[in-house]
């Protein structure tokens, strides 16, 4: 078996600050999620990455930005903190890309911005 | 656009209640479908799995079937216990024409089983 970390487990804001999200898996799996869970919304898409040094934007990537610099981790920048912003960022990982490949999520990180 | 819609926001039932969770979905390819539940202070956790060759899936008593007729992906369990109270994901997985298709989450449905 293995776990995902997430880091922070809360995380509080100033209002145009840039947060980082962190991420580590030890699956040794090849791609990485980072999703945005918000109450009645489900889970949406923020940037995905197939492998190390590859980037791919999902749904709601606009005022984010990720990087991953070894197979085994995946940051998310929030770049500018808006203000009231409250929502959970789910990391997670799978064998590879596709349709059928199950996820394995982290416990997340609580983000509040003040 | 590919689609799930979870009409129903919260369940409250009582220990041994049926549970029955509703799930449709709108797509033009062939899906793999997913129910992943999210216990309080974790992450989700897929719970079942249903791809087009076996319409089915059972797991920990809770059982899904894939009915393209209707297309619905109902998720029911004869006798719930307060350990399940979570939310429940149902999710779609597109095809989208390649091996790559995407990964499309319902709002979830927020079961509470009250002893």
């Amino acid at each position: 078996g293995g776990i995902i970390t997430q880091t922070p487990k809360f995380l509080i804001g100033q209002e145009g600050q840039k947060l980082t999200l962190k991420c580590q898996q030890n699956f040794n799996h090849d791609t990485m999620y980072w999703y945005r869970q918000d109450s009645g919304k489900g889970l949406r898409l923020i940037y995905y990455s197939i492998t190390e040094n590859d980037l791919q934007k999902g749904d709601l990537s606009e005022g984010y930005d990720a990087s991953r610099e070894k197979k085994s981790s995946f940051s998310l920048t929030v770049t500018s903190a808006q203000k009231n912003e409250m929502a959970v960022f789910l990391c997670a990982s799978s064998i590879a890309r596709g349709n059928q490949n199950t996820l394995y999520f982290g416990a997340g990180t609580r983000l509040s911005v003040l | 656009g590919d689609s799930v819609t979870q009409m129903q926001g919260q369940v409250t039932l009582s220990e041994d209640d049926f549970l029955f969770i509703n799930c449709t979905y709108s797509t033009t390819w062939y899906p793999t479908l997913f129910w992943y539940v999210q216990y309080p202070g974790e992450g989700p956790q897929l719970l079942l799995k249903v791809t087009t060759a076996n319409n089915k899936g059972i797991s920990r008593g809770f059982e899904a079937t894939y009915d393209k007729r209707t297309t619905s992906f109902h998720l029911q369990k004869a006798s719930v216990q307060e350990s399940d109270s979570a939310v429940y994901y149902c999710v779609l997985g597109d095809w989208g024409g390649s091996a790559l298709g995407r990964l499309h989450f319902g709002a979830g449905t927020q079961l509470i089983v009250i002893p």
